[in-house]
């Protein structure tokens, strides 16, 4: 049983640049998750995608940010011109169904440094 | 507006005590859903259990149990006889009908440390 994948697991960057992540979802699931946690926080809700089509993106998610899943399966959260405020580690998560709040399963997460 | 509170930062206890972690939450939502995640140090979170806001029977896994109350807004998990495995972070989160988008608000955490 493949789980959530996530890559890079590390990524170390200086401040201006832009970088990007991936996550792999659980092969059946159709919703997929972005969350951030600081060192010592729980995790905070980013945005969310129900197959291919992004429904909801929180307030935390500045213009810097944009999020894709284009068909439906793997999805990117991009960071544009990076902030020292933008160290956490990014976490991804996939659930499967639409009502029944079915447990989110979470991948290994991205750590981003910015330097 | 939704909120859970874990007030236990850190625990330690020593092998084979039992310890009981605090979970409390606030939603105005009729129906609504409880989770707890244990993330060791490794990092990743691994799903413990669900429950919904109909169902206020306790549950027990082995090890482990949960005591959920709606009278007092309380979901807290216990481990009887803890093991050096059992030391990570553990979060309660919440999750209502809001949108229907099934995000999770998590809780800050409480670290268990088990000494041997």
């Amino acid at each position: 049983d493949t789980g959530v994948s996530q890559d890079p697991r590390h990524k170390i960057t200086k401040r201006g640049q832009n970088v990007t992540f991936r996550c792999d979802p659980i092969s059946e699931h159709n919703r997929l998750y972005w969350y951030r946690q600081t060192l010592g926080q729980g995790p905070e809700f980013l945005t969310y995608f129900q197959n291919e089509a992004q429904l909801e993106k929180s307030r935390l998610l500045s213009d810097r940010f944009s999020a894709e899943r284009p068909k439906g399966s793997f999805s990117t959260l991009e960071i544009q011109r990076t902030e020292q405020g933008d160290s956490a580690m990014y976490l991804c998560a996939s659930s499967l169904g639409e009502y029944s709040n079915q447990p989110q399963h979470f991948g290994d997460g991205t750590r981003l440094s910015i330097l | 507006a939704q909120k859970v509170t874990q007030a236990q930062t850190e625990i330690s206890v020593v092998e084979k005590e039992d310890v009981t972690l605090d979970c409390v939450y606030e939603t105005r939502d009729t129906t609504y859903y409880l989770f707890w995640y244990k993330q060791p140090p490794s990092g990743e979170l691994v799903f413990l259990i669900r429950r919904n806001s109909f169902d206020e029977q306790n549950e027990i896994s082995g090890r482990y149990s949960w005591n959920f109350q709606k009278s007092t807004s309380s979901f807290n998990f216990t481990i009887t006889a803890s093991q050096v495995v059992d030391s990570a972070v553990y979060f309660c989160a919440l999750s209502g009908r809001d949108g229907a988008t099934n995000k999770l608000i998590f809780g800050t955490g409480t670290l268990l440390a088990v000494q041997p």
